[in-house]
C-alpha cells in the first residue's frame, strides 16, 4: 500500500532562518507531488506541483521553493523565512493518470511558526 | 479566476443532521469532491459528485449539486461527535495534474 511522509511534525523558526521541510512517498511510482498550504481562516492554497522528477510548477509568487531531487521526494525550502511563512504545510500525492481523478493523498502535515 | 467559498463554521447537537454549503465558480469543472480534515491531520477524501448527477448518496452523506447555481452541499445524517471536523469542497482545476482548488473549509463542531 502506498504511504506518505512528512516531516518534521512541528518546526518554531526565526525570521531570515533557513527552512527545509521533506515529503516522501512509498508504494507508488512517479506519482504527482503537491505543497499546499493551510493559513489560518485561508483554506488550502497550492503552492508547488510536481508532475516527474525536476519538474516544479509554482503556482504563487512567494518567498517559497520546491524541488523533487528523486521520484518520490518532494522538499519545501527557504533562504529566509518570513513572519507570512507561518502555517500549516500539507503534501499530497496523486497516481499519475491520462485522466485525473481528483483524489489527492495528503500527509499529516508540518506546523511552522516563524517568530 | 478560480473562488471556491464556504461558511466558516457550523455547530450542531449530535444527532442532527448537519449541512455545509460551498460555492464555486468554474462552470466547466466536471468533479467536485468534499474532503475532511481531522484535527492536527491532513485531508481525506469523503466523496465526490460528477456534474451531470444532482445527488450522491453514500451511507450517511448525501452530496446535492446545483449545477445552474453553482451550489454544492454535504449533508451528513444523524452527525456524530466523531463527524467534528473542517470539510473542504474542492473543484477540479486540470485533469492532467489533478490540481484541485480549496475552498476555505468549514469547521463543524458536534456537541451532545
Amino acid at each position: 500500500s502506498q504511504t506518505i511522509h512528512q516531516w518534521p511534525a512541528t518546526l518554531v523558526q526565526p525570521v531570515g532562518s533557513p527552512l527545509s521541510l521533506e515529503c516522501t512517498v512509498e508504494g507508488t511510482s512517479n506519482p504527482n507531488l503537491y505543497w499546499y498550504r493551510q493559513a489560518a481562516g485561508r483554506g488550502l492554497q497550492l503552492l508547488f506541483y510536481s508532475v516527474g522528477i525536476g519538474q516544479i510548477s509554482s503556482e504563487v509568487p512567494q518567498n517559497l521553493s520546491a524541488s523533487r531531487p528523486q521520484d518520490r521526494q518532494f522538499i519545501l525550502s527557504s533562504k529566509k523565512l518570513l513572519l507570512s511563512d507561518s502555517g500549516f504545510y500539507l503534501c499530497a500525492w496523486s497516481p499519475q493518470t491520462e485522466r485525473g481523478t481528483g483524489e489527492l493523498f495528503f500527509g499529516e502535515g508540518s506546523r511552522l511558526t516563524v517568530l | 479566476g478560480e473562488d471556491v467559498e464556504q461558511s466558516l463554521f457550523l455547530s450542531v447537537r449530535e444527532g442532527d443532521s448537519s449541512v455545509i454549503n460551498c460555492t464555486y465558480t468554474d462552470s466547466s469543472s466536471t468533479y467536485l469532491y468534499w474532503y475532511k480534515q481531522e484535527p492536527g491531520a491532513g485531508l481525506q477524501l469523503l466523496t465526490y459528485i460528477f456534474s451531470n448527477m444532482d445527488m450522491k448518496q453514500d451511507q450517511r452523506l448525501t452530496v446535492l449539486l446545483n449545477k445552474k447555481d453553482k451550489h454544492l452541499s454535504l449533508r451528513i445524517a444523524d452527525t456524530q461527535t466523531g463527524d467534528s471536523a473542517i470539510y473542504f469542497c474542492a473543484e477540479i482545476l486540470s485533469y492532467n495534474t489533478d490540481k484541485l482548488i480549496f475552498g476555505t473549509g468549514t469547521r463543524l463542531q458536534v456537541f451532545p
